[in-house]
Order: C-alpha cells, then structure tokens, then sequence
C-alpha cells in the first residue's frame, strides 16, 4: 500500500500527559499537511511542510503543538499538556503538484482525552 | 471565520435520481475548488476539482459548476449509486497557497 499512513489509530490519554503522533507520506510527495476535524466539522489547516521546511502554521497551532519533519520524509505532530479540547481526528495529507492540486490523505488518529 | 460554508448537513436522494450539493465561499481570493468524499473511519478521498478559469468540470457520474460571481459552486452525482453514501466536503484554496479551507461536509445518504 503506497498512500499515506497515520499511527497510531487511535489514543486515548489523560489531561496533562504528551502525545505524538505519526504520518508517512506518499514517498514521492515533497508537501506534507496536518489538519484536525472536530465532530461535525471539516479539516482545519494546523501546518505544512515542503521537505522538511515548516512553511506556514494557523493560529489554530497553539504553544503546545510541535511538528516536524525530519529529512523531509516521516512527520511527527506532538501535542503536549493535553486538554479535552485537544479530543479530536488528526488527519496528514500529502502532495506533490502546484497550488489547488490533489492532497492524499491518511486515515488519521483519533485522539480521546479524558 | 468560516470560509468555505455547506449549509445542507445532510441529503437524502433515491438510487438512480441526481444528487446536488452546495458550497458558497467568501474568500475572493480562492481560485481553486475540491471535492473530497469520507467514508466512515477512513480520511477524504479526491473526487474532483475546478479552478477559476472554468464554470464546469465533468468527470463521469460527477461535475462540478462553479459560479465565481456568486461565490457558489455545486457538485452534481447523476445517477446516484449506494456507494455514493458519504460525507462530501467543498475545500478551497488561493492560487499563491496550498493549505485547504474546508466546508463542515454534506452527509449524503441514497436509498435503495
């Protein structure tokens, strides 16, 4: 399977503790994106790279949240000192095109903070 | 600020009759339009796609209109098929930008 892959699935964590999570893209694809969609909501934009360059960051993307993409290939999002707000699906998506083109998207991690 | 906005949660059609769904936007500056699909516990798949230059884009069951004066546009599905049941998301984005603004998603139901 060459799409893109999230780990874990799911977590479940306590308030307060720190949690990363992982996406590998598409091999070939130079951007890579973090979204997070809360119930009844679309994807909200979080960050995206081009190789391993941070380029853009929403305010969404608080203090807490670190992401990285080391080499350009794998990315890590870390989200630390937990809330319950944080309790959403985090989606990675990946793309190689120009502007406005087709970004793959993994099948996300489905974060539970109780 | 809600850019891109579905105002239809949901819409139920019977197999075989056409599905159309709404999108308007408020950013002037969007150029290019998606369609994503999501099945449950899966992330969206690409449906299809028109940039600004055009008002419509066709692509087997689905076409896509877009009205720019209006900041609207539409995905028609014809014939709707059982499988066609999914949440839609509209997604837009400027020509100098690749991040995607999201609408909240239409949940489409077909009925046998």
């Amino acid at each position: 399977d060459t799409g893109v892959s999230q780990n874990p699935r799911h977590k479940i964590t306590k308030r307060g503790q720190n949690v990363t999570f992982r996406c590998d893209p598409i091999s070939e694809h130079n951007r890579l994106y973090w979204y997070r969609q809360t119930l009844g909501q679309g994807p909200e934009f979080l960050t995206y790279f081009q190789n391993e360059a941070q380029l853009e960051k929403s305010r969404l993307l608080s203090d807490r949240f670190s992401a990285e993409r080391p080499k350009g290939s794998f990315s890590t999002l870390e989200i630390q000192r937990t809330e319950q707000g944080d309790s959403a699906m985090y989606l990675c998506a990946s793309s190689l095109g120009g502007p406005g083109g087709e970004q793959y998207f993994g099948p996300g991690t489905r974060l539970t903070v109780t | 600020d809600q850019q891109v906005k579905q105002n239809s949660p949901s819409l139920s059609v019977q197999e075989g009759r056409i599905s159309i769904l709404n999108c308007d936007y408020t950013n002037s500056m969007f150029d290019y339009f998606l369609w994503y699909k999501k099945y449950p516990a899966e992330g969206p798949t690409f449906l299809i796609s028109i940039s600004s230059i055009k008002d419509k884009n066709e692509d087997g069951r689905f076409t896509v209109f877009l009205n720019k004066s209006a900041k609207h546009l539409s995905l028609h599905i014809v014939p709707s098929q059982p499988g066609d049941s999914a949440v839609y998301f509209c997604a837009a984005s400027p020509s100098n930008d690749y991040k995607l603004s999201f609408g909240a998603g239409t949940t489409v139901t077909v009925r046998a």
